[in-house]
């Protein structure tokens, strides 16, 4: 199976600031790699798709990048809505893997 | 507009089998796989498994095999997935999420989630 690596766990940031989350894979997944959003008592939103392709209706502050086994995703003037668990995810084959997510706290 | 609407929720003791529907509506039901992903309390989350409205193929996780099975009905566009000998570690909210349509395999919709509480 592909693991999805994501460190840290948790990190601390302000309004206002860029924060990068990053993501590694344990083989090479070309660019089938998803974020998600998930905040509590919520089931998760998509964010990018296939790397780098941002969903209808997200905020252009989200933006990923990447491909191979190394994947980020990054988030310009971080907003207070945006305070949230971070997931990466591969679909390049079954069975399909989470990151372990990255929650993003003030 | 596409919505994945799920059953509610369960208290089952362990042993018992649960059962979680997931109605799709506001796209063509055959034309996108749907998976099921698990989260635990205060946990990640973890793929179960999908199924292709399409034909009723069919692909689990290997943890879950032998112990889950997933249908659908194409009449009333809805998947299930069934979960048996349930333990206490099964306690999670349970997911269901359609595949967009196209090479990306990316989940773009979900449904709103299933508590599944296996408690004696």
């Amino acid at each position: 199976d592909i693991q999805m690596t994501q460190s840290p766990s948790s990190l601390s940031a302000s309004v206002g600031d860029r924060v990068t989350i990053p993501c590694r894979a344990s083989q090479n997944i070309g660019a089938y790699l998803n974020w998600y959003q998930q905040k509590p008592g919520k089931a998760p939103k998509l964010l990018i798709y296939a790397a780098s392709s941002l969903q209808s209706g997200v905020p252009s502050r989200f933006s990923g990048s990447g491909s191979g086994t190394d994947f980020t995703l990054t988030i310009i003037d971080l907003q207070p809505e945006d305070f949230a668990t971070y997931y990466c995810q591969h679909t390049y084959t079954t069975p399909v893997t989470f990151g372990g997510g990255t929650k993003v706290e003030i | 507009q596409v919505q994945l609407v799920q059953s509610g929720a369960e208290v089952k003791e362990p042993g018992a089998s649960v059962k979680v529907s997931c109605e799709a509506s506001g796209y063509t039901f055959i034309s996108s796989h749907i998976h099921w992903v698990r989260q635990a309390p205060g946990q990640g989350l973890e793929w179960i498994g999908m199924i292709n409205p399409r034909g009723g193929s069919i692909t689990y996780a290997q943890t879950f095999q032998g112990r889950v099975t997933m249908t659908r009905d194409t009449s009333t566009s809805t998947v299930y997935m069934e979960l048996s000998s349930l333990r206490s570690e099964d306690t999670a909210v349970y997911y269901c999420a359609r595949v967009r349509s196209g090479a990306t395999r990316d989940f773009d919709f979900w449904g709103q989630g299933t508590l599944v509480t296996v408690s004696s």
